[in-house]
């Protein structure tokens, strides 16, 4: 079973700033079946990003993500206040199954 | 617009089963191309995948809940359900349903419900 990891745990950042985050994979997976989510508090999560690169419908060009193999990132460019959020991303694996990773926080430096 | 609602108790006792229903709106749940699942999230932890089930009931468990959770669709009444019984305070959590899309065979939860929070406890 291939679990992600996320880090870092918390991300401190003032808006205006890029946030990197990073999902890596305990085993080599396909980008196609990695996707990112947002979520606020009291909220549930928003799909950000599938197939690692791909925008979801309505996200905003500052979010973009990259990676291959086991290590994959989101990055925010130019943070606005309403991206201060957790980020999950999570795995589909070919049984039909889906893992997500424990989540990077970014707050308010 | 599409809408997924979760509904059921928002108490239940250890060993007990919880019963919980996702009445969908908006769009057929026979459609072929979506999945239907829940997800949970335990106060303050992170998501955790339970289960999912198309239209005509082929189904994918989480290893970890397969033995005690049973995911079941009605196309009739547009809705899916969840049971999880043998109850522990381990499964309090917010219990979210959301449907499974997928682009170019990439898949993903692409829309959510509000959540329900469910507790265990006597």
């Amino acid at each position: 079973e291939t679990v992600l990891t996320q880090s870092p745990g918390t991300l401190s950042l003032s808006p205006g700033e890029r946030a990197t985050l990073s999902c890596k994979a305990s085993q080599r997976i396909s980008s196609f079946y990695l996707a990112w989510y947002q979520q606020k508090v009291g909220q549930a999560p928003r799909l950000i990003m599938f197939g690692a690169s791909s925008r979801a419908t309505g996200i905003p060009d500052r979010f973009s993500g990259s990676g291959s193999g086991t290590d994959f990132t989101l990055t925010i460019n130019r943070l606005e206040p309403e991206d201060f959020a957790v980020y999950y991303c999570q795995l589909y694996s070919s049984l039909g199954r889906f893992t997500f990773g424990p989540g990077t926080k970014v707050d308010f430096k | 617009q599409l809408r997924l609602q979760e509904s059921g108790p928002g108490l239940v006792k250890p060993s007990e089963t919880l019963s919980l229903t996702c009445t969908v709106s908006g769009v057929s749940i026979s459609n072929p191309s979506y999945y239907w699942g829940w997800i949970r999230q335990s106060p303050g932890k992170g998501l955790e995948w339970i289960a999912n089930i198309n239209y005509s009931g082929t189904t994918s468990y989480n290893p970890s809940l397969e033995s005690r959770a049973t995911i079941s669709v009605d196309t009739s009444k547009n809705q899916f359900s969840l049971r999880v019984n043998s109850l522990t305070a381990a499964d309090t959590a917010i219990y979210y349903c959301a449907r499974r899309g997928e682009t170019w065979g990439w898949p993903y939860f692409d829309f959510w419900g509000q959540g329900t929070l469910v507790t265990v406890s006597s």
